[in-house]
């Protein structure tokens, strides 16, 4: 089973722009890749999702390569509150199951 | 609130006996999921229903677990002679459409003593 590998950790001041990135080299052909928030004792909570290229919201962008074996969740301007886990959630090719990141640990300091 | 419910929030229990766990989806929602989270690592999949179909299981889904979602409503997560590594947090989660965005639930924190 391929992993979804990220980084453990990240450490951030307020105001700063944070990008993760998760590797994920065995996405199924037609799955998306999505990046959750989950705060300690809550469940995830959705962020953005993309198939390809580039994708932005009002809260993040996410940038996709052309071979889709990586994606970076960028955070504009972090606050005090986006201290959390994030998670990327691709498609494995080989299972066809849905498989989380290893999980980010941001921590944003004032 | 019309988001994922989850019940019982927590529940302990001792090793051998059964547990079930209950997940109301969001209303309109025919995808629901499965996933086990233990303390510092990422969701693990356990199952998917779409509709009251149950599509997919994970090997980590053992013959001592079974879900079900009759009437493609509310799913149950039931767990048979529970063992000590059967603790861990149980999310359920729902989403409108294929690939889409999962909205999940508060989970379920289930300790075996």
């Amino acid at each position: 089973l391929a992993k979804t590998t990220q980084p453990i950790s990240m450490d951030s001041y307020e105001g700063q722009e944070v990008n993760i990135t998760c590797s994920h080299n065995n996405i199924a052909t037609n799955d998306y890749i999505t990046w959750y928030q989950q705060f300690p004792s809550q469940g995830p909570r959705f962020i953005i999702q993309g198939y390809k290229t580039k994708v932005t919201n009002e809260v993040a962008s996410l940038f996709i390569p052309a071979d889709r074996k990586s994606s970076t969740l960028s955070l504009p301007r972090v606050s005090l509150s986006d201290t959390a886990v994030y998670y990327c959630l691709v498609g494995d090719d080989d299972t066809d199951k849905l498989i989380f990141g290893t999980g980010t640990r941001l921590q944003v300091f004032p | 609130d019309t988001g994922v419910s989850q019940n019982p929030r927590h529940k302990i229990t001792k090793r051998g006996q059964n547990v079930t766990f209950r997940c109301d989806p969001i209303s309109e929602h025919n995808r629901l999921y499965w996933y086990r989270q233990t303390l510092g690592q990422g969701p693990e999949f356990l199952t998917y229903f779409q509709n009251e179909a149950q599509l997919e299981k994970s090997r980590l889904l053992s013959d001592r677990f079974s879900a079900e979602r009759p009437k493609g409503s509310f799913s149950t997560l039931e767990i048979q002679r529970t063992e000590q590594g059967d603790s861990a947090m149980y999310l359920c989660a729902s989403s409108p459409r294929e690939f889409g965005e999962q909205f999940f639930g508060p989970g379920t924190r289930l300790t075996v003593l």
